[in-house]
Parts: structure tokens; sequence; C-alpha cells
């Protein structure tokens, strides 16, 4: 069945290193989110797109995250440079805007960053 | 968005119904209540949504109070698999700038108990 993917599933970087973490939305979901767990904030959002255009980065640090959707099939969040306190649970969901609302998010594995 | 309040933990035996609570006083006309839950370790996983009238899935049942300041998502006979974080959101349900946002509070943890 359609799921959305995450790659990598886990990353292990030190501090000052740039971080890539790409997601894979379900085909024909023209909605695209990015959020990120930590056991102190809880989930958070941190953008969204659609159909490619960003929507709301309100949630995202400007000086060092940048979100990207370079097509339909690849949305890109990067960290440069990455800061201990980056370390989290990045996830990426997608949908389908049906009737003006998303309403049903599907969510992927999730990209666990450790940043020393 | 209105805030949500849940309890922090339930226990739930194997087979009965779990009946899960969420308080939204605060809730306006134009908002709906959505469910969510997380099983250790994977992404939030939809569940149902609701704005006034009852509504019921594959999944579960959802009551929304007449005033609509709470309502209880039903786990019709819970399973060692439904053990899971459950989270209760309250969205409005239009497409616009940040209308799409989910915001998640701490939700209930949710243990079937075999």
């Amino acid at each position: 069945d359609a799921r959305v993917t995450q790659t990598p599933r886990d990353k292990v970087t030190e501090m000052g290193q740039e971080v890539t973490m790409r997601c894979q939305p379900i085909l024909g979901h023209n909605t695209v989110f990015w959020y990120r767990q930590t056991m102190m904030q809880g989930l958070e959002l941190l953008a969204y797109f659609r159909n490619r255009a960003p929507l709301d980065d309100s949630g995202m640090p400007k000086d060092r995250f940048s979100a990207e959707m370079p097509d339909a099939t690849l949305a890109t969040l990067k960290i440069q440079p990455s800061e201990p306190r980056d370390s989290a649970v990045y996830f990426c969901a997608s949908g389908f805007l049906l009737a003006g609302v998303v309403n049903e998010q599907f969510f992927g594995p999730g990209t666990r960053l450790t940043v020393l | 968005d209105a805030k949500t309040t849940q309890p922090p933990s339930m226990d739930c035996a194997e087979g009965r119904a779990a009946n899960l609570p969420c308080n939204h006083s605060t809730i306006s006309g134009n908002e709906y209540v959505y469910w969510y839950r997380q099983i250790h370790s994977q992404g939030p996983q939809y569940i149902i949504h609701g704005l006034k009238n009852n509504e019921t899935n594959e999944m579960a049942s959802l009551i929304i109070t007449e005033d609509r300041k709470s309502s209880t998502l039903i786990l019709p006979h819970a399973t060692l698999r439904d053990t899971a974080v459950y989270y209760c959101i309250v969205r409005v349900a239009v497409s616009g700038f940040g209308n799409e946002k989910l915001t998640f509070g701490t939700g209930t943890r949710l243990t079937i108990i075999p």
C-alpha cells in the first residue's frame, strides 16, 4: 500500500555538519508537511507545502533550517550548521487537498537525528 | 486553534471498549475535532474527525457532545496493538495559511492490558 518514505531513518552527526533529510510523499498527494518531535516540545510543525510551494514555515528556525520540494516526489529538509539542540525525530507527512481541506495526514516513519 | 485537555494515561482490558475523553471547551463553530494516535517509534496515524455529528469508521467512533465542548473516542474492541498515545486536536477545517497545522498536545497514553 502507498506510504510516505523517509531517508535516512537514523542519522548521527557532529555539531556544525550539514544534515539533509529526504521525504517521498504518497504519489498524488499535493500537500507535504515537516514535523519535529522531542521529549520537551512534543510534536511541532516546522513547515508545509502545497503543490511544491511553501505555505507556512513559521515553525522553522530560519537561520539554519531550509525546506524545499525540488519536484513532486521529493521534499528535503536541511540543517546547516547542525547543533545538539536539533536532535529530534523529524517526520514528514503528506495529504491531498479535497473540498478545501487536507483531513488526513499520512506520516512517514521519521528520521531520528542525533547531533553530538 | 482551541486547546484540548486529555487525561495523561488510561488502561483498558483487551477486548473491552476503550473510551478516551477530550475537553475542548473553547472550540469555535468552524473548528473540527481530529484524533490521531502514535504507536511507539512510529509516525502519528489519523483515526477520525468530526464537526458536531457522531462519526464512525473502521477504526473507531467519535462522540461529540451537543454543546461541542467535549468528545469521546471509542475503540470498540481494544487489542494490544491499540496501545499508543492518542491525540485530540481541534482545527479549522478550511484551507488557508496556517489552517493545515495540527497542534499536538501531550495526548493520552492508552495501555491495553492482556
